[in-house]
């Protein structure tokens, strides 16, 4: 079963914008991961948060953590037509399986 | 450093063939092995997964199955393909609370 669910499923903006993403989950975790997708390739882990953190950052991402709403949102700044890609979150229950939402794709036009 | 091999990048295979894909980490001992299935346009299925030498977990009943000779080798299989098998394979390993390293993906096409 999918745990994670991302929103907006499709993204489009202007190079140079920040896209926003969000991701809902419907129960406890250990931690929360985010992951990129290049179209017919595997995926790209980007940054991991943990339950008890609120906030990470890594470079252009920043990425946040309600867990009282069980949600989490990545942001991308500066956006180049090179993030174009599917994001996941997934998130990991404390046992070795992480559950991956079902993906949204940014599109970041030149 | 740690990587990971996954192949054949593409195959295409007969209803009722058999199935092999491989693949194997580098650099790391002991990793958690996972097989995950992504269906076009969407997430990713968990099929199998492993903590140790010939130790798999099943997630969804199917047409596969999963071995691991070996501490850093995961194959899937099958021994007669449907045309439901027909999907993107990615292979992935963890350790420790770390994100997964995947793989680069095989992209089987069952005809």
């Amino acid at each position: 079963s999918q745990q994670g669910e991302e929103d907006p499923q499709a993204l489009s903006i202007q190079e140079g914008e920040n896209a926003t993403m969000n991701c809902s989950y419907k129960t406890s975790i250990n931690n929360l991961q985010w992951y990129r997708q290049n179209s017919g390739r595997g995926l790209v882990h980007l940054i991991l948060i943990r339950s008890n953190e609120r906030e990470k950052h890594s470079g252009r991402l920043r990425v946040t953590l309600d867990t009282s709403k069980k949600s989490s949102s990545l942001l991308i700044t500066a956006s180049r037509a090179a993030d174009t890609a599917s994001y996941f979150c997934a998130t990991n229950r404390g046992s070795e399986k992480l559950v991956f939402g079902k993906g949204m794709k940014l599109t970041v036009n030149p | 450093s740690q990587t990971i091999h996954q192949w054949p990048a593409t195959l295409v295979q007969p209803v009722g063939s058999p199935l092999s894909l491989e693949c194997t980490v580098e650099g790391t001992s002991n990793p958690n092995l996972y097989w995950y299935r992504q269906a076009a346009g969407r997430g990713l299925q968990l099929l199998f997964y492993s903590v140790g030498i010939g130790q798999i977990s099943s997630e969804v009943p199917q047409n596969l199955s999963a071995s691991r000779p070996q501490d850093r080798q995961f194959i899937l299989s099958s021994k007669k393909l449907l045309l439901s098998d027909s999907g993107f394979y990615l292979c992935a390993f963890s350790q420790g609370d770390y994100g997964y390293t995947f793989g680069s993906g095989t992209r089987l096409t069952v005809v």
